[in-house]
């Protein structure tokens, strides 16, 4: 199957600083990448959408400038978690489809802890 | 808008026993049903899905899955579990038409005992 990976896959921060996940797909070019966020022993909820080339489609209730999502190529996409705080320590994950069937690929997750 | 409940949050079988994980969903007009799995330290991955056609639908690893639409249900099977596929499991719909966002139930740990 196709593979995206998302780096990096652990980062430690303090509160205030800025943290950016990487997610690749790394043998298709992705058309719509997809950035969810998991809390421990709850699903998988989504956060945006992601088209390369143009702006990211938020979820309600997901605040756009706090994560900040580039999608500059159809083979990366990028979360940037601004000032972060420790109720963002969280599991991120991105996912990629390349297809009009749109079975969406799933990176491996980020563990985010915010000190 | 729509949800997914997958009503067993843990479940444990010893090796050959069969197995079901329920999913349901709500809402009202035409959906894609998904089954991910999530390996322990692996990423989730596609086990099968439910576009349209023939509602059994048969994926990788000996699963199935049968959608009755009358029910709004996704139920996942397999006839004889093994001590490899501990892992979770995750439903997911997508309702067509609307893009391709998923929406995911809560999840189902499953344990395989030897």
């Amino acid at each position: 199957g196709a593979v995206v990976s998302q780096h990096p896959s652990r980062v430690i921060c303090k509160s205030g600083t800025s943290v950016k996940i990487e997610c690749r797909s790394l043998d298709f070019q992705a058309t719509t990448m997809f950035w969810y966020r998991q809390f421990p022993k709850q699903s998988l909820m989504l956060m945006a959408t992601s088209n390369e080339g143009s702006k990211a489609t938020y979820e309600q209730g997901v605040e756009k400038d706090k994560f900040l999502i580039n999608h500059a190529s159809l083979t990366l996409s990028t979360l940037t978690v601004t000032s972060a705080h420790p109720e963002d320590s969280s599991f991120y994950i991105c996912s990629a489809i390349f297809d009009r069937v749109e079975t969406q690929y799933f990176g491996p997750g980020t563990r985010l802890l915010v000190l | 808008a729509q949800s997914v409940s997958q009503h067993n949050h843990h479940v444990i079988l010893s090796e050959a026993a069969s197995l079901e994980l329920g999913c349901n969903y709500s809402y009202g007009g035409t959906v894609n049903l998904f089954w991910y799995v999530q390996y322990p330290g692996q990423h989730l991955q596609l086990l099968l899905k439910y576009f349209s056609g023939d509602p059994l639908v048969k994926g990788i690893k000996g699963f199935e899955a049968e959608f009755i639409k009358s029910k709004f249900s996704f139920n996942l099977r397999k006839p004889s579990v093994q001590w490899s596929d501990t892992a979770e499991y995750f439903c997911a719909v997508r309702v067509t038409g609307g893009g391709n966002k998923l929406t995911f139930g809560t999840g189902t740990q499953l344990k395989v005992e030897l």
